[in-house]
């Protein structure tokens, strides 16, 4: 069965340093997403990509960057990890050709910054 | 209720009762999606309903839409312990995006 999934599932880190988190999907699907979950924020959108080298900024993407070398694969990096970026990240991705924006979720990545 | 700025509504109830949930927006929307989140886990796609449809059946799930008073509301039947979860609704705004709502905790207690 395809899947999405992210690696790691729980890392804990210093501030200042760098922090990348994984996400592979089989699905083939050309959009890819990262959110981040905070209590009373629901999900925000950091950063997305339409395809192989396309990427774009979400609504909170200060901090983050992200990559498109391939179809499977869109890490998210925090260049410089602060205590504010504390949070669940969900990576997700969908099918364009549908065109209902109906997301594929992987499990989350429960990041910790001290 | 969801919406952009409130905060996250909590529902508790016995099995077996019936859970509503709402959801408003305020632009206009291609569709409107609803998912479930266990607790530790991703979102799981639950229903959708299109800008034309006034509502939709899925199991013991119905979501309705009414796009003059920009709300949604998703309706789970005789609730099951296992439906204990948070629900999000997501508004498809177009680029293939969705905004998501803070969501609503459901507790069903056995």
């Amino acid at each position: 069965d395809a899947e999405i999934t992210q690696s790691p599932r729980h890392k804990i880190t210093e501030t200042g340093r760098q922090v990348t988190l994984a996400c592979h999907q089989t699905w083939n699907h050309n959009n890819m997403f990262w959110y981040r979950q905070d209590l009373g924020h629901g999900l925000r959108l950091i950063h997305y990509s339409y395809g192989v080298q396309d990427t774009n900024k979400g609504e909170v993407s200060d901090g983050y960057s992200v990559s498109r070398s391939n179809t499977e694969d869109l890490p998210l990096t925090l260049e410089s990890a602060a205590s504010s970026q504390t949070s669940v990240y969900f990576c997700a991705s969908s099918d364009p050709g549908q065109n209902t924006g109906e997301l594929f979720f992987g499990e989350g990545s429960r990041l910790t910054v001290l | 209720s969801q919406q952009g700025e409130e905060d996250p509504q909590a529902l508790s109830i016995q099995e077996g009762e019936n859970a509503t949930m709402n959801c408003s927006y305020k632009t206009s929307i291609n569709n409107l999606q609803w998912y479930r989140q266990n607790s530790g886990r991703g979102l799981v796609h639950l229903i959708l309903i299109r800008s034309n449809e006034r509502e939709k059946h899925s199991g013991r799930l119905r979501v309705t839409l009414d796009t003059s008073k920009k709300s949604s509301s998703l309706l789970i039947t005789a609730s099951r312990a296992a439906d204990t979860a948070s629900y999000f609704c997501a508004r498809f705004y177009g680029n293939n995006r969705l905004a998501f709502g803070k969501g609503n905790q459901v507790v069903v207690i056995p």
